[in-house]
């Protein structure tokens, strides 16, 4: 099984700062997928942002973007200009190539206002 | 409106139950999967199936069982062997056909012992 690490079990940012959300995970296949997931109070997971492993370029979703470093297996979310309805569990994924997703322990952000 | 159905959203069972979580998808996806989440551990796969009446044990897959005979449902039963059943159930699906393709999630299903 693939393992997925998010070693920052919370953070905190102030409303319209920046944060970025750490993930790293071990894998020896050249070919994936990463994601990030959102999951509010309400408990559903919402996709946030998706990455493809042969794809240098760095995805971006509006506010939302990832710092991808393939050789290192880093994969970070920085949100931007930072809303109160950011304020959720942020889960990293990995899906393999057998299509299986294996997901990190989560960081819990808190905006402040 | 298409999504992921899962119910009931709150269980109770007794000890020595058997329950069983419903999930059905209008989606038209091929693959279903049963996550287990606990506090400070993420999401943990218990079953997944890619298939129709095809299914395969995930990583904590003792103690549950899963069938799948239509397309559209994946219920997964927590049997009274799973010895610490409490827990938020996610169900979820996804469409083989694209290879990016993520996974969707239902809204979940909290099951408490008493």
């Amino acid at each position: 099984a693939q393992t997925v690490t998010q070693s920052q079990p919370e953070m905190s940012v102030q409303e319209a700062e920046t944060v970025t959300l750490s993930c790293t995970y071990d894998t020896s296949e050249s070919d994936y997928y990463l994601f990030w997931y959102k999951q509010p109070p309400s408990r559903q997971m919402i996709l946030v942002i998706r990455q493809e492993a042969y794809k240098q370029q760095n995805a971006t979703e509006n506010r939302f973007s990832v710092n991808f470093q393939k050789a290192a297996k880093s994969f970070s979310l920085k949100i931007s200009d930072s809303q109160l309805g950011d304020a959720a569990m942020y889960f990293c994924a990995y899906r393999d190539t057998g299509n299986q997703f294996y997901f990190g322990t989560g960081t819990s952000l808190t905006v402040i206002p | 409106d298409g999504g992921i159905t899962q119910s009931p959203k709150y269980l109770f069972r007794k000890e020595g139950q058997n329950v069983t979580l419903s999930c059905e998808q209008n989606l038209n996806h091929d693959a279903m999967y049963w996550y287990r989440q606990d506090p400070g551990q993420g999401l943990r796969l218990i079953y997944y199936s890619q298939i129709v009446n095809d299914f395969q044990k995930g990583d904590i897959a003792e103690g549950y069982s899963v069938s799948r005979e239509k397309k559209e449902s994946f219920p997964l039963t927590v049997t009274s062997a799973q010895k610490n059943p409490t827990a938020f159930y996610l169900c979820a699906s996804r469409r083989q056909r694209f290879s990016g393709n993520t996974i969707y999630f239902g809204e979940g299903s909290w099951l408490t012992v008493v």
